[in-house]
């Protein structure tokens, strides 16, 4: 299996400064179609994981453009241009490049 | 918008089979190009990918509980269910149904906690 590992574990930030996690694959997450299978979701508290980030660095419908993702191969970063109380909650990054797909273990953000 | 809801038992009995079902709504199970999952979370614990079913029946499932999952889809009833035999404190846990399109998790069921307890 892939494992995904992040960090940091947990992140305390101020209200409009930015944070960054990062993501590392043990394996490449290029494929052969020149796609890279990099996913990232937030859960908030209470809730399910919600889709932010596909393939590395692109936007699911409706979320904010202070997310941002980037990176290549086996090393990922999301970062969150101007950090709001809402962003609050567990941050995970997933691969599907190969079965069983696999999450990253999670890191927490919190309001200062 | 396509909605997604599970239902099923909140306490299993160890040594018995665990029963979930996700309702599709807003959306027709048979459309294709979604694979329909299965996913938990362990209290306090990350995510971990059980499984999903394209409406065509094929189905791809976790190594680590190929064992003991069984994923089927009713598209006469826009459903898709989840059968986990044998379990154990273990499986105790919040699953969710989820929607996957083109390598991500797109859509996502509330989702439901069982808790496996004599």
């Amino acid at each position: 299996d892939i494992v995904m590992t992040q960090t940091p574990l947990s992140l305390s930030v101020t209200p409009g400064q930015p944070a960054s996690i990062s993501c590392k694959s043990s394996q490449s997450l290029l494929h052969s179609d020149g796609k890279t299978y990099l996913y990232w979701y937030l859960q908030k508290p209470g809730q399910p994981p919600q889709l932010l980030i596909y393939e590395v660095s692109n936007r699911f419908s409706g979320v904010p453009d202070r997310f941002s993702g980037s990176g290549s191969g086996t090393d990922f970063t999301l970062k969150i241009s101007r950090v709001e109380a809402e962003d609050v909650g567990v941050y995970y990054c997933m691969q599907s490049i190969q079965l069983p797909h696999t999450f990253g273990g999670g890191t927490k953000v919190e309001i200062k | 918008q396509v909605q997604l809801q599970e239902s099923g038992p909140g306490l299993v009995k160890p040594s018995q089979t665990l029963s979930l079902t996700c309702t599709v709504s807003g959306g027709s199970i048979s459309s294709g190009g979604y694979y329909w999952s299965w996913i938990r979370q362990h209290p306090g614990k990350g995510l971990e990918w059980i499984g999903y079913i394209y409406y065509s029946g094929s189905t791809y499932y976790n190594p680590s509980l190929k064992s003991r999952v069984t994923i089927s889809v009713d598209t006469s009833k826009n459903q898709f269910s989840l059968k986990l035999s044998s379990v154990t404190a273990a499986d105790t846990a919040v699953y969710y149904c989820a929607s996957y399109e083109g390598g991500a998790f797109d859509i996502w069921g509330q989702g439901t906690m069982v808790t496996v307890s004599s």
